[in-house]
């Protein structure tokens, strides 16, 4: 079946711009997780989300990134005036349940802010 | 927060060699899983262990959770150019069920 997709996997923009990414979770999967992952490093926890709320965003670095999952499937992690430092990889993961269950993750969403 | 340090941090090697790769912490573990990230790819989970003094095995990849469960190494005998990617450790402690990620070993298999 299909894995965890994202959109866009590029992409580029300006400082002081708005973005949103996209995460689509494997079906049926209720745990839904960000994170964000610099070079050279390992992935670092941004939110989750159990169904339709977020059960833990205290991985989000400041109140310019917001995520929401409002119909409990799909995802969107939103960041106003992006920048530099904003960029990485971002990744997002969903299990079927979410303690102890297995995340699968997707290939991630490579943010370059210039 | 807790802490996990990997090493080595990048590991260059000819096919058919063995490797070890280490991910340590002051902190003591309910689970560490290892994962395996390619390039351009989200990581992949390949194991989990959850017991003190636990090992696996993946085929030639063998696992081992150390016995006071703050520790853990992932041997590879005979590396084949497959193998090559970035290996990470992720640990859970007490009821999180956030994994803390390692910074990953880089490990490049050359034929």
């Amino acid at each position: 079946g299909a894995g965890v997709s994202q959109t866009p996997s590029n992409k580029v923009t300006e400082k002081g711009k708005y973005v949103e990414l996209r995460c689509d979770p494997i079906s049926g999967h209720t745990a839904l997780y960000w994170y964000r992952q610099s070079l050279g490093q390992g992935p670092e926890f941004l939110i989750y989300f159990q169904g339709t709320g977020a059960a833990d965003d205290s991985g989000l670095p400041n109140d310019r990134f917001f995520a929401v999952r409002p119909e409990g499937s799909v995802s969107t992690l939103k960041i106003q005036r992006t920048e530099r430092g904003d960029s990485a990889v971002y990744l997002c993961a969903s299990s079927l349940r979410g303690y102890g269950y297995e995340q699968y993750f997707g290939p991630g969403t490579r943010l370059t802010v210039t | 927060t807790q802490l996990l340090e990997q090493s080595p941090q990048f590991l260059s090697i000819q096919e058919g060699e063995n490797l070890t790769v280490y991910c340590n912490s002051s902190s003591v573990f309910s689970s560490l899983q290892w994962y395996r990230q390619e390039p351009g790819e989200g990581p992949v989970l390949l194991v989990t262990v959850v017991t003190g003094g636990e090992v696996k095995k993946l085929k030639r990849l063998t696992f081992q959770f150390g016995d006071a469960r703050k520790d853990s190494s992932l041997h590879i005998t005979a590396a084949q150019t497959g193998d090559t990617g970035l290996y990470l450790c992720a640990a859970k402690s007490g009821g999180s069920y956030i994994p803390t990620f390692g910074r990953g070993t880089s490990l490049i298999v050359h034929p």
